[in-house]
């Protein structure tokens, strides 16, 4: 099974300042499709995920835009420009490329 | 507007069943690939099972292989998980969602199943 491993686990970041979360995967991501199946997911406290973004950096819809996420192969990284209240939560890597899916740790986001 | 309803959680002794359901609606369900996901309190989130939108091949994690079973009924608009031989480290939250392009854009609410004497 191919292994996620998610860096800093917590991060406490101030209000307005930016925020960064690693994801690296124990096998390349780039499906046989060309495609890289990396998702990212947040998960506000006592609600379900809500993804964020698709293949490595396209944004769902109603997703604000300091949410950005880049990457390849095996190292991906998941940005916010600016932190905003509403952004604390648990964040996490996904790996669809390969059966089973399978996630990071997960990173608590929370304000400084 | 895309809706992922859960139902049938509850207590269940060790080596019990359960059936969780998933109501959707909002979307053409007999078209998408549709997946089981559980979270166990204060813990990550696990893929359990997933369908082909017409029910012809099933997949499942090693964990589970042989005690849960998962169905659909297009008809129905609706996802089913039968749990059965439950253990304690089965106890979670257990998620429905939308499969789209080996990714999952909507998910449900969550329906707890607790295995415990």
């Amino acid at each position: 099974d191919v292994v996620m491993t998610q860096s800093p686990l917590s991060l406490p970041v101030t209000l307005g300042q930016p925020a960064s979360i690693s994801c690296r995967s124990s096998q390349s991501l780039v499906h046989s499709d060309g495609n890289t199946y990396l998702s990212w997911f947040q998960q506000r406290p006592g609600q379900s995920p809500r993804r964020l973004i698709y293949k490595v950096s396209n944004r769902d819809s109603g997703v604000p835009d300091r949410f950005s996420g880049s990457g390849s192969g095996t190292d991906f990284t998941l940005k916010i420009s600016r932190m905003e209240a509403e952004d604390v939560g648990v964040y996490y890597c996904m790996q669809g490329t390969r059966w089973p899916p399978s996630f990071g740790q997960g990173t608590k986001l929370e304000i400084k | 507007e895309v809706q992922l309803v859960e139902s049938g959680g509850g207590l269940v002794q060790p080596g019990g069943s359960l059936r969780l359901s998933c109501a959707a609606s909002g979307f053409t369900f007999r078209s998408s690939w549709m997946t089981w996901f559980r979270q166990a309190r204060g813990k990550g989130l696990e893929c359990v099972a997933n369908i082909k939108p017409d029910g012809s091949e099933k997949y499942y994690v090693d964990s589970v292989k042989g005690r849960f079973t998962i169905s659909r009924d297009n008809a129905q608009n609706s996802l089913y998980l039968q749990l059965d031989s439950l253990r304690a480290e089965d106890t979670a939250v257990y998620y429905c969602a939308r499969g789209v392009a080996f990714s999952w854009d909507y998910w449900g609410q969550g329906t707890l199943v607790t295995v415990s004497s």
